[in-house]
């Protein structure tokens, strides 16, 4: 049962324009929500996150939506450059989880110059 | 400032090997432990946590196992690897962000 999921395997967008990548969920403890990013043979790295008592988070060319009601959330990246290609992971927890985050299984973004 | 140590890098294993795969953290005191797996293609699976010394909480069953013997060392352990458990395997600890180590890339041959 895939509580998490990104249904979008890869992505690929024009340098300068913006990318946005999608999320859902459906478990409807999940409380907190967050963005990762990788790069082959890392780890993940954190890059922003959301409560769910907001609906928008920015942290300079990253924005994160909640839609708790269509239990959706999305990272926009604006203006897309060519080192943002990485894959993405969405990642849920609730509380009293001890923390446990559920990813999904990523979206691979490629900005072309 | 924390830090996460995990080792090694790379590891080629042959089918019924034994496994040991260590983790450390440093900055932090009691901090919750997680092992992820990444398989080719895929994303990424807990498969165990840890809230203290010795607690361990598996998520799925598995040919793996984890311990904790000390607040901040966390290691992953098989006594007989599969073909299936080869993949990338990351520790990490977490606050309300998880922090993740470099990983390791285990292939099991």
């Amino acid at each position: 049962d895939q509580q998490v999921k990104q249904n979008s395997p890869s992505l690929s967008v024009q340098e300068g324009r913006i990318s946005i990548l999608n999320c859902d969920y459906t478990n409807s403890m999940f409380d907190y929500f967050l963005w990762y990013k990788k790069y082959p043979a890392e780890g993940p790295t954190f890059l922003i996150s959301i409560s769910s008592i907001k609906d928008k988070n920015e942290d300079g060319r990253f924005t994160v939506f909640l839609n708790k009601s269509a239990k959706h959330l999305s990272l926009h990246i604006v203006p897309s450059q060519p080192g943002d290609s990485a894959v993405y992971f969405c990642a849920a927890s609730a509380m009293d989880s001890s923390y446990k985050l559920i990813f999904g299984s990523g979206t691979r973004l490629l900005v072309r110059p | 400032s924390q830090t996460i140590h995990q080792w090694p890098a790379t590891l080629v294993q042959p089918v019924g090997s034994p496994l040991s795969l260590e983790c450390t953290v440093e900055g932090t005191s009691n901090p919750n432990l997680y092992w992820y797996r990444q398989a080719a293609g895929r994303g990424l699976q807990l498969l165990f946590y840890s809230v203290g010394i010795g607690q361990i909480s598996s998520e799925v069953p598995q040919n793996l196992s984890a311990s904790r013997p000390q607040d901040r060392q966390f290691i992953l352990s098989s006594k007989k690897l599969l073909l299936s458990d080869s993949g990338f395997y990351l520790c990490a600890w977490a606050n309300t962000e998880a922090f993740f180590g470099q990983g390791t890339r285990l292939t099991v041959v």
